[in-house]
């Protein structure tokens, strides 16, 4: 089946410093792909659509220049988190439609924690 | 508007009951519907899905009623095991194709 593959899993950051996170179709071609944040005991929460060679599409109260978007591809998106800080630390899921009836996968996750 | 799920609700069910979890959407216009299961550290895992031109689908062990009037999902585990032991949340497809993730309930099962 259409399988998304998350790197890193986790990472600890200090600062200021800037994080990637990547996902990659592994077995079919993902036009579009979400962004999605997750906190501690709460649901995941949509950051923002990516889609292949276009910009990308932010919801409302996420800050682009902070979380930059990249999908040069049709199986890259990439999620770069720009001078982290500590009320960044949490979990980044991606997510991309399959083309086949309605399914999604999701990536693995990141659990990013900002020191 | 996007759901909000803050701070997740508790269900705690004995092991072998039914478990049925609740969930209100956002958007009367989303025309399908997906319970996902969440374990701790891991992304969501597909568990059924539902398109609005039905109000009840069946799986193993999962049942999954929509009513579109008030806006409500629910999900129906029947003989709960240890291993339902998770977070569940209900996503709506909004528009083409953005997901939108509601209210996630905490599903404990007692030994």
């Amino acid at each position: 089946g259409a399988v998304v593959s998350q790197h890193p899993s986790w990472v600890i950051c200090k600062s200021g410093t800037s994080v990637k996170i990547e996902c990659r179709s592994l077995d079919f071609q993902a036009t579009t792909m979400f962004w999605y944040r997750q906190f501690p005991k709460q649901s995941l929460m949509l950051m923002a659509t990516s889609n292949e060679g276009s910009k990308a599409t932010y919801e409302q109260g996420v800050e682009k220049d902070k979380f930059l978007i990249n999908h040069a591809s049709l199986t890259l998106s990439t999620l770069t988190v720009t001078s982290a800080h500590p009320e960044d630390s949490s979990f980044y899921i991606c997510s991309a439609p399959t083309g086949i009836s309605y399914g999604y996968t999701f990536g693995s996750g990141t659990r990013l924690t900002v020191v | 508007g996007e759901s909000v799920g803050l701070h997740l609700p508790t269900l705690s069910v004995q092991e072998g009951d039914n478990s049925i979890i609740n969930c209100a959407y956002s958007n009367s216009a989303s025309d399908y519907f997906i319970w996902y299961k969440q374990e701790s550290g891991k992304g969501p895992q597909f568990i059924i899905d539902i398109r609005s031109n039905m109000d009840k689908r069946q799986g193993q062990r999962v049942t999954v009623l929509l009513n579109k009037t008030v806006k409500h999902l629910s999900l129906q585990i029947a003989a709960t095991q240890p291993g339902d032991s998770a977070v569940y949340f209900c996503a709506e497809k909004q528009g083409a194709q953005k997901l939108v993730f509601g209210q996630g309930t905490r599903l404990t099962i007692n030994p």
